[in-house]
Formats: C-alpha cells, sequence, structure tokens
C-alpha cells in the first residue's frame, strides 16, 4: 500500500486479556518500529527491527510484550496478559532508503484496558 | 542514555505571531536531528531533519530548525504562524553512526494551539 497501515485502529479489551496488534510497512522498507504514546509522555520507542531481526528491543516494557516480524514485511506486537497501564496508542513506523531516521508512521493502534 | 527535552508543552498564539519552540538533546556524539509534525486526526508527518552541513535547515510549510552543537539545541521557528499549524510537534534525535539501532528517540512534544 502507499503507507503504513495498522490494525486495528481501535481496541478495547478487558485486563488480563491478551491483545495483538498488526504493522503493515510500506512495501520495500527495511526497517520497522513500534512505538507506545501516552498522554503527556510522548513516543516512547519500543523495539527496532531491521529485516526479519530485531537488534533493539530495548523498549520493551516486560516480558508481557513481545513482537515479530515475518518475510521482511508484516510486524506483530502481541501484549499478553494486559493492565490498565498499558492503554495508550500503538504506533509503527518504517523506514527505507530516503534516509536513515526518517520514520513513515500509520495511524496507530488505540489500546484501552478496562 | 540519550534523551530530548521540549521545555514547553503547551503553546497559545494568535495567527500571525512568531512561534520558537526548544528541544534540547543529551548525546555528546554526532547525532541527526528531526521535527515531526501531528496534525489533529493525523498521523506523524516530518516536519524538516538535519544531519550534516549547514545548521539552519529549511522544512515544509515555512518551518526552519537551526542546530546549534555548542548548546545540544534544535529549535523550530516559524516568522508567522497560522490556524491550521496547529498541532503537536515532536523533536527527535538520533545517533548518525546507527550502530546496532536506527531507533529515534523522541521528546514529550509541544501543542501548539493558533487562535484566529
Amino acid at each position: 500500500g502507499a503507507g503504513v497501515s495498522q490494525s486495528p485502529s481501535n481496541k478495547v479489551t478487558e485486563k488480563g486479556k491478551d491483545v495483538e496488534l498488526r504493522c503493515d510497512p510500506i512495501s520495500g522498507h527495511t526497517a520497522l518500529y513500534w512505538y507506545r504514546q501516552s498522554l503527556g509522555q510522548g513516543l516512547e520507542f519500543l523495539i527496532y527491527f531491521q529485516g526479519n531481526s530485531a537488534p533493539d528491543k530495548s523498549g520493551l516494557p516486560s516480558d508481557r510484550f513481545s513482537a515479530e516480524r515475518t518475510g521482511g514485511s508484516v510486524s506483530t506486537l502481541t501484549i499478553q496478559r494486559t493492565q490498565q497501564e498499558d492503554s495508550a496508542v500503538y504506533l509503527c513506523a518504517s523506514s527505507g532508503n530516503r534516509g536513515p531516521g526518517e520514520l513513515f508512521f500509520g495511524e496507530g493502534s488505540r489500546l484501552t484496558v478496562l | 542514555a540519550q534523551s530530548v527535552s521540549q521545555h514547553n508543552h503547551h503553546v497559545i498564539l494568535s495567527e500571525a505571531a512568531s512561534l520558537e519552540l526548544g528541544c534540547n538533546y543529551s548525546y555528546g556524539g554526532t547525532v541527526n536531528l528531526f521535527w515531526y509534525v501531528q496534525y489533529p486526526g493525523q498521523h506523524l508527518q516530518l516536519l524538516l531533519k538535519y544531519f550534516s552541513g549547514d545548521p539552519l535547515v529549511k522544512g515544509i510549510k515555512g518551518f526552519e530548525a537551526e542546530f546549534i552543537k555548542s548548546k545540544f539545541s534544535f529549535n523550530l521557528r516559524k516568522p508567522s504562524v497560522q490556524w491550521s499549524d496547529t498541532a503537536e510537534y515532536f523533536c527527535a534525535v538520533k545517533r548518525s553512526y546507527g550502530g546496532a539501532t536506527n531507533k529515534l528517540i523522541f521528546g514529550t512534544g509541544t501543542l501548539l494551539a493558533v487562535q484566529p
């Protein structure tokens, strides 16, 4: 597609449930990033993929969070046993050859944990 | 650890007023610097970037930013704001050598409201 696509756009879940968030990057972009945006907190880095490998997963808040990327394309961020503090907008971005660090963002997945 | 500070959390201006949003970063090495903007209901998009060369960088919609290495700053400016500039603005920094990671570190954002 023309841009980064994320789904679902909105997810409401109960505390303790698992959720999966999906990101479809711009075709041909080798780098993929997940960020979390909370009110007043800015963008918090979660994980970075280069191809299918994750050289930097230092931002994952706990072992309840995991992510994978397959085929050098689609990525899934999984949050197990969700907690209320996980409520945020989860943003995916991809980057290609137009310049290191120039990220193209998706619309985000808004997660609400009740 | 790297960090990015945006000192203005919420700015309210009238149309035609001049804008300057502060951004300071903590990393001492060579960096790439960015300003991203998020208009209401839209996704984040790049406003401008600095990699090397002229420290005064011009971006879209009349915005510019100046990299002052000695002050670890990359402030965003616009001589005359418009109502359509109402948005949240994020400063970001990345180590230019990359290394094991290519991640951008973002500031907490500045919410700009321009009153007509």
